[in-house]
């Protein structure tokens, strides 16, 4: 099966710094991957959609300026929180699935539980 | 757009024995892959089982299978002979077949195994 790694798994942050979470394909190429964010005890909600070498798709509501997205290359895209503050706090789940093949279901990474303090 | 309904947030079964969890799905897609997705307490999602809109038979997967009902967009999913390693959060899930690996979920249901 396919392997994302997602990093790090945890990760606290004063109020206004920037955080980065990593998610890598690493045994496949992705030309797109995906950002969720999931609050406690809720479901998975479509933040974005990395492109590889284009502009990241965000979904309504999402703060482009906010939650920076890049996709350099076909295994690493990467979630760059700015400015933080303790309501961004939340658990952010990547996924990708293989360039090969368009209708495989999406694998997931671990996960990284954001907390702002 | 797309949405994914799961009316019950928590579920309990008696270890055994069997339960059922209902979704149901709104779309105006014609083709598209419907999925099953648990998430143990370690907060990794597993794919548990996925069924293709244009296949009339029912996915199974072991103790695992859908009752999939395209008309009235239903796709509930039975667990057999419950273990205790079953507990976890399941996510129904689509996406349309042309839509690579964007995904939408439901709200999750809860399944509590009791030993």
């Amino acid at each position: 099966g396919a392997v994302v790694s997602q990093h790090p798994s945890r990760v606290i942050c004063k109020s206004g710094t920037s955080v980065k979470i990593e998610c890598r394909s690493l045994d496949f190429q992705a030309t797109t991957m995906f950002w969720y964010r999931q609050f406690p005890k809720q479901s998975l909600m479509l933040m974005a959609t990395s492109n590889e070498g284009s502009k990241a798709t965000y979904e309504q509501g999402v703060e482009k300026d906010k939650f920076l997205i890049n996709h350099a290359s076909l295994t690493l895209s990467t979630l760059t929180v700015t400015s933080a503050h303790p309501e961004d706090s939340s658990f952010y789940i990547c996924s990708a699935g293989r360039t090969d093949n368009m209708n495989t279901e999406a694998f997931f990474g671990q996960g990284t539980r954001l907390t702002v303090v | 757009a797309q949405t994914v309904t799961q009316s019950q947030p928590e579920m309990s079964v008696q270890e055994a024995e069997t339960v059922t969890l209902s979704c149901t799905y709104d779309t105006s897609e014609s083709d598209y892959y419907l999925f099953w997705y648990k998430q143990p307490p370690s907060r990794q999602m597993i794919l548990v089982i996925r069924q293709e809109a244009y296949k009339q038979q029912n996915a199974t997967e072991n103790r695992f299978s859908v009752n999939f009902q395209k008309a009235a967009k239903s796709f509930s999913l039975k667990i057999s002979d419950s273990q205790l390693g079953d507990a976890a959060m399941y996510f129904c899930a689509y996406k349309g077949r042309y839509n690579f690996n964007k995904f939408y979920f439901g709200s999750g249901t809860k399944l509590n195994v009791k030993p």
